[in-house]
């Protein structure tokens, strides 16, 4: 069975300080993506990763794909309240969407 | 721009009932899927529908059927509804292709007494 770890589970921290969400498996994925989700709202993609390696920015996000295409980190810089949320990894395992394993996610607190 | 859109969006049942969730996605999507969401579980995959006409498991089965009524609409039945099956239930729309992304509805909060 192929796991993704996400690690930390819950991180509560003040506005302004930065952070970074783990993403870890044994597994090979051949492609990894980031979800945010909201109370009472269903998850939204973040940024898909591709190729081993691979930073992608979306403004103080910072996603990275490890070099063996096993994990992946999220970063974020200076963050901000609207931040808060539960964040998701997605590991692909082949060409179909049915091989999708999620991680149990990692649920932020920024305070003001 | 309605997307994905599910209901009902909460529902409370007595164990042995049964009900449909009911999913529908405007855009054209060739997948659909089912999830449910439990504390501390992540997201775990019910069944998907890679495309019209077809439809498989995915990790979570048990106790859950499927139908997918159109390109559009792709339904889940509780037969029997057991305590186990309260979670919260999301439907995910894709163009079904490679990495593509997945679109989510609100979810459906259903709880069984």
């Amino acid at each position: 069975t192929q796991l993704l770890e996400q690690s930390p589970q819950f991180l509560s921290i003040q506005e302004g300080e930065n952070l970074t969400v783990y993403c870890n498996s044994s597994s090979v994925f051949s492609s990894l993506q980031w979800y945010r989700q909201e109370p009472g709202e269903g998850p939204v993609l973040l940024v898909t990763v591709v190729t081993g390696g691979e930073v992608k920015k979306l403004k103080r996000l910072t996603f990275q794909f490890g070099d063996a295409r096993k994990d992946s980190s999220l970063h974020i810089t200076a963050a901000q309240p609207g931040d808060t949320g539960l964040y998701l990894c997605a590991g692909a395992t082949g060409g179909s969407q049915g091989n999708l394993i999620f991680g149990k996610g990692t649920k932020l607190s920024v305070k003001p | 721009n309605a997307g994905v859109t599910q209901t009902p969006k909460f529902q409370v049942l007595k164990t042995g009932q049964s009900m449909t969730l009911q999913c529908a996605q405007d855009m054209n999507h060739n997948s659909m899927y089912w999830y449910r969401q439990d504390p501390g579980m992540g997201l775990r995959l019910i069944y998907y529908s890679a495309s019209e006409g077809t439809t498989d498991k995915g990790e979570v089965p048990n106790g859950y059927n499927v139908s997918r009524l159109n390109k559009r609409e792709f339904s889940l039945r509780l037969e029997s509804a057991a305590p186990s099956q309260t979670s919260v239930y999301f439907c995910a729309s894709s163009d079904g292709l490679g990495t593509g992304e997945l679109f989510f509805g609100e979810g459906s909060r259903l709880t069984v007494l």
